[in-house]
C-alpha cells in the first residue's frame, strides 16, 4: 500500500512568486491534514479536511494560503504571493474515517524556501 | 490552548545504551492522548508510541517506553538498547479526546534530535 506522497520535495522560489504543494493521501483515508514546521520551531497545524470539506482551517496563517481537496482525494496548498516567512517544511498527513485515537500517516514533507 | 514543550534540542546516546527524551505539556483537559513521533533523516514521520491519559499504566512498545506523570504533566520517552536506526528527530504531541471541530488536530513540541554513536 502506497503511503502519503508529497510533491515537490523541495521548492525554491523568490518572494512574490506562487507555489503549489500537492499531497496524495493513503487511498481511502477521509481525513487529510496540513502542518508546517518553520526552522527550529514546533510543527504547527494548518488545516484539516474531511473528504472534500474543510473541517478546521484555524491554523491557516493568512489569505495568501489556499488549500483545496477536489473530490476528496488529493489536496493542494497554494501560497500566493509567497513571503520570506513562509519558508519551512510543509507536512501532509492522512488518517481513516472514524479513527478516534488513531495515528496520523505523514508524508516526507515539502521543503519550501522563499528567497 | 494546549502547549507542548521539549526542552532538549539535541541528545546523544551510545549504541546499546539507554536514553530518555523529555516532554512536558500544559492543558486544562482531564482526558487526552499523548504521542511520540519519530522522523528519520529524509524519511516520513512515524508513530512510535501513544498514551491515553486515563490509563495509569505506562505504554510500552518493544524498546520504547514512556514515563507518564499526569499530575506533573510530563511524558518522557525512554529508548532502551539504542540502535543506529533510532537516530532521528523525535516529536512529542498532544491530542484532545474530542473528535469534532478544532479538537482533532495534534499539537507538537519543537522536537529533539537524537544522535546514536558507536
Amino acid at each position: 500500500e502506497a503511503g502519503v506522497t508529497q510533491f515537490p520535495s523541495h521548492s525554491v522560489i523568490e518572494k512574490g512568486q506562487t507555489v503549489t504543494l500537492r499531497c496524495d493521501p493513503i487511498s481511502g483515508h477521509d481525513n487529510l491534514y496540513w502542518y508546517r514546521r518553520v526552522m527550529g520551531k514546533e510543527i504547527k497545524f494548518l488545516l484539516h479536511f474531511v473528504k472534500e470539506s474543510k473541517q478546521d482551517e484555524s491554523g491557516m496563517p493568512n489569505n495568501r494560503f489556499l488549500a483545496e481537496r477536489t473530490g476528496g482525494t488529493y489536496s493542494t496548498l497554494k501560497v500566493q504571493p509567497a513571503e520570506l516567512e513562509d519558508s519551512g517544511v510543509y507536512f501532509c498527513a492522512s488518517s481513516p474515517h472514524g479513527q478516534v485515537v488513531g495515528e496520523l500517516f505523514f508524508g516526507e514533507g515539502s521543503r519550501l524556501t522563499v528567497l | 490552548a494546549q502547549t507542548v514543550t521539549q526542552s532538549q534540542p539535541e541528545m546523544s546516546v551510545q549504541e546499546a545504551e539507554t536514553v530518555t527524551l523529555s516532554c512536558t505539556y500544559d492543558t486544562s483537559e482531564s482526558d487526552y492522548y499523548l504521542f511520540w513521533y519519530k522522523q528519520p533523516p529524509s524519511r516520513q514521520m512515524i508513530l512510535v508510541i501513544r498514551q491515553e491519559a486515563y490509563k495509569q499504566q505506562n505504554a510500552t512498545e518493544n524498546r520504547f517506553s514512556v514515563n507518564f506523570q499526569k499530575a506533573a504533566k510530563s511524558f518522557s520517552l525512554k529508548i532502551s538498547d539504542s540502535q543506529l536506526g533510532d537516530a532521528a528527530m523525535y516529536f512529542c504531541a498532544y491530542r484532545s479526546t474530542f473528535n469534532t471541530g478544532t479538537a482533532s488536530k495534534l499539537t507538537f513540541g519543537t522536537g529533539t534530535r537524537l544522535q546514536v554513536t558507536l
